[in-house]
């Protein structure tokens, strides 16, 4: 039983394009968590919601919005993607609280073209 | 922001070989955890350290928390080939974690 799972697992897409990314987990967590790990392996927090609720926002461009259906869900939506865009995006979730132990999904790498 | 340094960033060993990878913050620390990541795979979590000082092991792994709460460290004994990956250290600070830089461990057979 996969815990927290992510879909699709590659995209490659042209630059201008609107995606979705999507993440459950069934590990019964309040938190979820968007990350992005960028060609050297950096892994930078974006977004954490709790309980739907957003918590964190990291700076990231108002292109990338977040939506929490529910706690089990955390997609996640990009406009108008561009170059730099190019990663690989991890949802997470965990506990309540960001102290605690964090489950990472498989990771869907993005390709911008 | 906080500023996470990790060092080596890159680790070759001969199979066999001890590996240490060093973690460093620029502010006192609450708690710190430690990741590996496989190649081509995603984070996983391996331990959490919250006291001064405090020494845990995972059978050939030994984590450090430094007594002032600045530093950790991560040591591996007689590495194996599945000791390969990237092992990240993670701050706890305003609400997130804050990765390091990540030491890339691989092993020559």
């Amino acid at each position: 039983d996969t815990a927290v799972s992510q879909t699709p697992k590659y995209l490659v897409t042209q630059m201008g394009n609107d995606k979705s990314i999507k993440c459950e987990q069934n590990l019964g967590h309040d938190t979820m968590y968007w990350y992005k790990q960028d060609s050297k392996k950096f892994l930078k927090i974006m977004f954490s919601y709790n309980n739907k609720e957003l918590i964190i926002n990291e700076t990231v461009p108002n292109r990338f919005s977040p939506k929490s259906p529910d706690k089990a869900h955390l997609n996640l939506h990009i406009n108008s993607l561009e170059l730099g865009d190019s990663a690989v995006y991890f949802c997470a979730s965990s506990r309540t609280g960001a102290w605690n132990e964090q489950f990472f999904g498989p990771g869907t790498r993005l390709t911008v073209l | 922001g906080q500023q996470v340094m990790q060092i080596p960033q890159y680790q070759h060993v001969q199979e066999g070989e001890d590996f240490t990878t060093y973690c460093n913050s620029s502010t006192t620390l609450s708690n710190i955890q430690w990741y590996k990541q496989r190649p081509g795979g995603h984070p996983v979590f391996l331990i959490q350290l919250v006291k001064s000082g405090e020494v845990k092991k995972q059978k050939r792994l030994t984590f450090q928390f430094g007594e002032a709460k600045k530093n950790s460290s991560l040591h591996i004994t007689a590495t194996q080939t599945t000791d390969v990956g990237t092992y990240f250290c993670a701050l706890f600070g305003n609400e997130k974690l804050t990765f390091g830089t990540g030491t890339r461990l691989t092993i020559i057979p």
